[in-house]
C-alpha cells in the first residue's frame, strides 16, 4: 500500500465547475499537508499549505484536512481553463529538513474545457 | 529574492553513459537541498537531501549519487546510466531556519536514457 493515494484521473470538467480533488494517506505522523500544481514539463508550484485538521481558503481554492480520517481535499471554485494542470498532494512530518522531505500522491490530471 | 536554477532542461543519454545534473540556489544561505525524481505516471519520489556542504542523505537505494560541493550547489550524478533512470528530476530547497515553510522547486531536467 502506498503511503499517499491519489486518483490519477484524468478529470475533465467544463469551465465554471467546482472541482474536488482528494488524497488519502496511511501515516498518522504526517503534520503538514500541501497541494501543488504542476503544468506540463514544469516544476511544481505550491497552491495551498495547511497544518493539522481544518479548512483553509485562498481565493478560488479551499483545502480541507481531516486527520481523523487521514483524508485531504482541494476544492477549486469557478474553474478556469488556466487551471488545467496536474495537481499533486504532498505531506510531511514536522521539523527541520522534514519540511522538504515530502511524500507525494501520484497526481491528478485536470482539464477544464471552455 | 530567492531563485533556484537547474540545468540542463532536457537531456538524452545512452545507457552506460555518465550523468551530471546541477542545481544552484540564489539569494539565500545554508539552504536544505533536495533531489526528487518523477517517473512517468507517478508522483515525485525523494532521492537525496542535504543540510550542508558535504552532507548527503539517501532516501532510496539506486544507481545515482549526490554531492554538495558548495553551500548553494547540489549535483546529481551517475557513473553508468540505466534505462530505469529515465524521468523528470527536480531540485528543491527549504530555508535552514525551519519553521512552517514550503519547499521551492526548480523547473526540472527531463532525462531520457536510450
Amino acid at each position: 500500500q502506498k503511503e499517499v493515494e491519489q486518483d490519477p484521473g484524468p478529470l475533465s470538467v467544463p469551465e465554471g465547475a467546482i472541482v474536488s480533488l482528494n488524497c488519502t494517506y496511511s501515516n498518522s505522523a504526517f503534520q503538514y499537508f500541501m497541494w501543488y500544481r504542476q503544468y506540463s514539463r514544469k516544476g511544481p508550484e505550491l497552491l495551498m499549505y495547511t497544518y493539522s485538521s481544518g479548512n483553509k481558503e485562498d481565493g478560488r481554492f479551499t483545502a480541507q484536512v481531516d486527520k481523523s480520517s487521514k483524508y485531504i481535499s482541494l476544492f477549486i471554485r469557478d474553474s478556469q481553463p488556466s487551471d488545467s494542470a496536474t495537481y499533486l498532494c504532498a505531506m510531511s512530518l514536522s521539523g527541520g529538513t522534514s519540511y522538504g522531505k515530502l511524500t507525494f500522491g501520484q497526481g491528478t490530471i485536470l482539464t477544464v474545457h471552455p | 529574492s530567492q531563485t533556484i536554477h537547474q540545468w540542463p532542461a532536457t537531456l538524452v543519454q545512452p545507457v552506460g553513459s555518465p550523468l551530471s545534473l546541477e542545481c544552484t540556489v540564489e539569494g539565500t544561505s545554508n539552504p536544505n537541498l533536495y533531489w526528487y525524481r518523477q517517473a512517468a505516471g507517478r508522483g515525485l519520489q525523494l532521492l537525496f537531501y542535504s543540510v550542508g556542504i558535504g552532507q548527503i542523505s539517501s532516501e532510496v537505494p539506486q544507481n545515482l549519487s549526490a554531492s554538495r560541493p558548495q553551500d548553494r550547489q547540489f549535483i546529481l550524478s551517475s557513473k553508468k546510466l540505466l534505462l530505469s533512470d529515465s524521468g523528470f528530476y527536480l531540485c528543491a530547497w527549504t530555508p535552514w531556519t525551519g519553521g512552517d515553510t514550503e519547499a521551492f522547486f526548480g523547473q526540472g531536467t527531463r532525462l531520457t536514457v536510450v
